[in-house]
């Protein structure tokens, strides 16, 4: 249990749906991620939210949107993804200092057909 | 370009020690961490490390050099359940993380 919680775990999906993706932490963070993990590639930081404010795009497809309403949720909204975009979603929460470890939740495993 | 680099697997034997390596190029440094991460599981931190030397942290220990942009994670009295993926990650002077792509430990009996 790392105080992180998203849902689903698993989800698939054909490319012209719109699912959503959801992230809770319990753990009084300020600061949330979602990155995008590939089988034998580095952890892939897709949006960072500090305060409920976006800090960071990386340069993620539109197809890709995030929702931040609180502190303590964040949501992935997701719509005509492409076959590429299958892997496993994490999310993740951080303290204020940045030299505080992040703690993330188990992802969502996500397959696009 | 910013870097991290490790190896892509390794295998050890149950009871027997092992060194996960992590080498960085990164644009400044502001610590360096290591996670655990079980397949199908959340990365779990492990260590992290900002002034050289050696942490030590009951079975496992992380080891920092800046100046070599070097740093290993030491796994001694391997268990099964370490099986796993050990993920190196370096904060740069922009405060953001880099990181690699992880080390799948094996362990055999």
């Amino acid at each position: 249990e790392t105080g992180v919680t998203q849902t689903p775990r698993h989800l698939v999906m054909g490319m012209t749906n719109k699912k959503s993706l959801k992230c809770e932490q319990h753990l009084g963070h300020n600061a949330m991620y979602w990155y995008k993990q590939s089988a034998k590639k580095p952890l892939e930081l897709m949006f960072v939210y500090n305060f409920k404010e976006q800090t960071e795009n990386n340069s993620v497809p539109s197809r890709f949107s995030p929702e931040c309403p609180n502190s303590s949720h964040l949501f992935l909204h997701l719509h005509t993804l492409q076959p590429e975009d299958s892997a496993l979603y994490l999310c993740a929460s951080r303290d204020r200092e940045e030299s505080q470890p992040q703690h993330f939740g188990d992802g969502t495993r996500l397959s696009i057909l | 370009g910013q870097n991290i680099d490790q190896p892509t697997e390794m295998t050890a034997t149950e009871g027997a020690i092992v060194q996960i390596n992590c080498t960085y190029q990164t644009s400044g440094f502001n610590g360096l961490f290591w996670y655990q991460q079980h397949a199908g599981e959340a990365p779990t931190f492990l260590s992290y490390n900002v002034l050289d030397g050696l942490e030590e942290k009951g079975r496992f220990s992380s080891f920092l050099s800046r100046s070599k942009g070097y740093s290993y994670l030491l796994l001694k009295e391997l268990q099964m359940k370490d099986s796993a993926s050990y993920l190196c990650a370096v904060l740069d002077s922009n405060y953001q993380l880099i990181w690699g792509a992880g080390t799948k430990l094996i362990i055999k009996p």
